[in-house]
This record gives structure tokens, sequence and C-alpha cells, in this order.
């Protein structure tokens, strides 16, 4: 079965700190993606990768960087958390732009 | 701006009933997916259906795709309780970028 983990399911930070989140995924897929998903925005698009070392901003990559070191782990990072960042951070991943997504089960990050 | 918006917003029915839910889009797309989330978990791919197609199914589900509308619909036949949470539909742009629309809350009665 093809998966995708991330690394903590709950997450309690303060303001001001950095925030790292870990997405692996074990089948070889070459993209992957981060989203953040608020009630009534929907799935919103911060970054997503199309290979190792590279990245695209998605529509809302300001307050975010990310790291793509190896194919298959894509890291997302609050320079400085802030509370407006409290969400659920949701990862994917595709094997080749335009396929079907495959999702982890999401992060909810709360920043106090 | 959100490009898909699914439509109704929330939806509720009796097991055994079939359940439609809309999504409209506002630019050119390469394909159109479906997926369903359940509560508080990631989403899970259903059904891809390609610009140049206009009905798919798979299972219970048949998705259809309507370009010159730009919309889509999925209809989801005799219903489970299991099939109780949030569905959404997610268009592709030529830029590769995927938007989401802000999904139907379905829950079936049993």
């Amino acid at each position: 079965d093809v998966k995708v983990t991330q690394s903590s399911r709950y997450l309690v930070k303060r303001t001001g700190e950095k925030v790292f989140l870990e997405c692996v995924q074990d089948m070889d897929h070459e993209n992957m993606f981060w989203y953040r998903q608020d009630p009534g925005l929907g799935l919103r698009l911060i970054y997503f990768s199309y290979d190792v070392k590279m990245k695209e901003k998605g529509d809302i990559p300001e307050g975010y960087s990310v790291s793509r070191e190896k194919k298959e782990r894509f890291s997302l990072i609050l320079e400085s958390a802030s509370t407006n960042q409290t969400s659920m951070y949701l990862c994917a991943s595709s094997f080749w732009q335009g396929d079907e997504q495959f999702f982890g089960p999401g992060t909810r990050l709360t920043v106090l | 701006s959100q490009q898909g918006e699914e439509d109704p917003q929330a939806l509720s029915i009796q097991e055994g009933e079939n359940a439609t839910m809309n999504c409209s889009y506002k630019t050119s797309i390469n394909n159109l997916q479906w997926y369903r989330q359940n509560s508080g978990r990631g989403l899970v791919h259903l059904i891809l259906i390609r610009s140049n197609e206009r009905e798919k199914h798979s299972g219970r589900l048949r998705v259809t795709l309507d370009t010159s509308k730009k919309s889509s619909s999925l209809l989801i036949t005799a219903s489970r309780a299991a099939d109780t949470a949030s569905y959404f539909c997610a268009t592709l742009r030529r830029t590769y970028k995927y938007i989401f629309g802000t999904g139907t809350r379905l829950k079936v009665l049993a």
C-alpha cells in the first residue's frame, strides 16, 4: 500500500518558534505538496516540489519555506510561527504532475 | 481565490438514497479530481476525469464533466453510513497546481 506519513498528528508551538513539519512518502513519487486546510477556505497550496532540491511557490507561501534534500522527504518550515498559522497541514505526493495525489493524515498545528 | 466551489455545502440523506454534489470552476483545466476526507484525516482520491472525458464510473461513483459550463458532478448511488465524509473537487491548472474547493459535507443517516 502506498504511504505518506507526517511526523506529528498534533503539535503545539509558541509564537516566534521555528517549526518543522516533516513528510515522508515511500512510493518513489517525483512530486510532493504542502497544503493548509482551514474551515471555509478548503485546501490551499503552500509549496510544491517536482524534484529533489526543486521547489515552487503555491498560492500562500508567505511565512513558510520548504526543503527537499531527498526524494522521499519534503519538509515545511515555519521560520517564526505566528497565531495565524494555526491550521491543519496536509502533505501529499504524486507520481507525475496531474496525477492523483496521495495524502498524509495531516498535522494539526496550534500556535499560542 | 477558490477555483473549485462545491455545492451544496452540506447534505444529509438517508441510507440507500443517492447523493449528488456539484463543483464549478472558473478557468480551463487539464483534469478534475474528486477526493473524500473523513473527519480530521487526510484526503483519499476517488476518481479523476480528464478534460476530454464527459463521464466516468467507479463502483457506486459516477462523475460527469461539462467543460462548456465549467462544472462537474459526483453521484454516489445507494449511499451507506460509511460514505459520511467531506467531498472535495480539485482542478488541475495548466501550471500543474491543483485548486481544491471548500467541500461538501455529506451525512448519511442509518
